[in-house]
């Protein structure tokens, strides 16, 4: 159990061009899904928080016009990269959390970004 | 804000070798968790420690969660090639924010 899935995994852009990255919860109803951004052989940095039905809890300096977050479902948490530029260019990684696993984030495999 | 301290940034051990990482919060924590990323791949979750004092097992593998719930380690026991990665642990304060340590990469001479 606890499978989270993330679609696409990589993607290629032109600058200015939008990308939507999505993260579903499988096999569990996520009341709760969370944003990171992992910069090569770094930490995870946490963008933000969605909970299903309300808005995206953004971190300081995440621009949240810059990063739409949509949790429109308990399965379904999508992150649109706006008017990308090169240095969005990351690694994009979602992760779920649920009534079963309470306190247990359970990750996708990631969206590799590349902006040109 | 809450932060999360780990050390060391990287180990090389030679197979065979104990390895150690640590890990320190600045606030007192609801629990610490422990992931592991393999070289390309996307953080998997290790454990959860939850009890002051608390130590946990997964065969290699021992957890030990301080008793000031400030403070974890994870102490891996005659490395094998397939321990390499990084391993992150992340704190939980109250709330469900999880904050990352930096993460220790370790590489395994065979």
């Amino acid at each position: 159990g606890a499978v989270v899935s993330q679609h696409p995994s990589w993607v290629i852009c032109k600058s200015g061009t939008s990308v939507k990255i999505e993260c579903r919860s499988l096999d569990f109803q996520a009341t709760t899904m969370f944003w990171y951004r992992q910069f090569p052989k770094q930490s995870l940095m946490l963008m933000a928080t969605s909970n299903e039905g309300s808005k995206a809890t953004y971190e300081q300096g995440v621009e949240k016009d810059k990063f739409l977050i949509n949790h429109a479902s308990l399965t379904l948490s999508t992150l649109t990269v706006t008017s990308a530029h090169p240095e969005d260019s990351s690694f994009y990684i979602c992760s779920a959390e649920g009534v079963t696993y309470t306190d247990t984030q359970y990750f996708g495999p990631g969206t590799r970004l590349t902006v040109l | 804000g809450q932060q999360v301290m780990q050390i060391p940034q990287y180990q090389h051990v030679q197979e065979g070798e104990d390895f150690t990482t640590y890990c320190n919060s600045s606030t007192t924590l609801s629990n610490i968790q422990w992931y592991k990323q393999r070289p390309g791949g996307h953080p998997v979750f290790l454990i959860q420690l939850v009890k002051s004092g608390e130590v946990k097992k997964q065969k290699r593998l021992t957890f030990q969660f301080g008793e000031a719930k400030k403070n974890s380690s994870l102490h891996i026991t005659a490395t094998q090639t397939t321990d390499v990665g990084t391993y992150f642990c992340a704190g939980l304060e109250d709330g469900n924010k999880l904050v990352f340590g930096a993460g220790t990469i370790l590489r395994v001479k065979s």
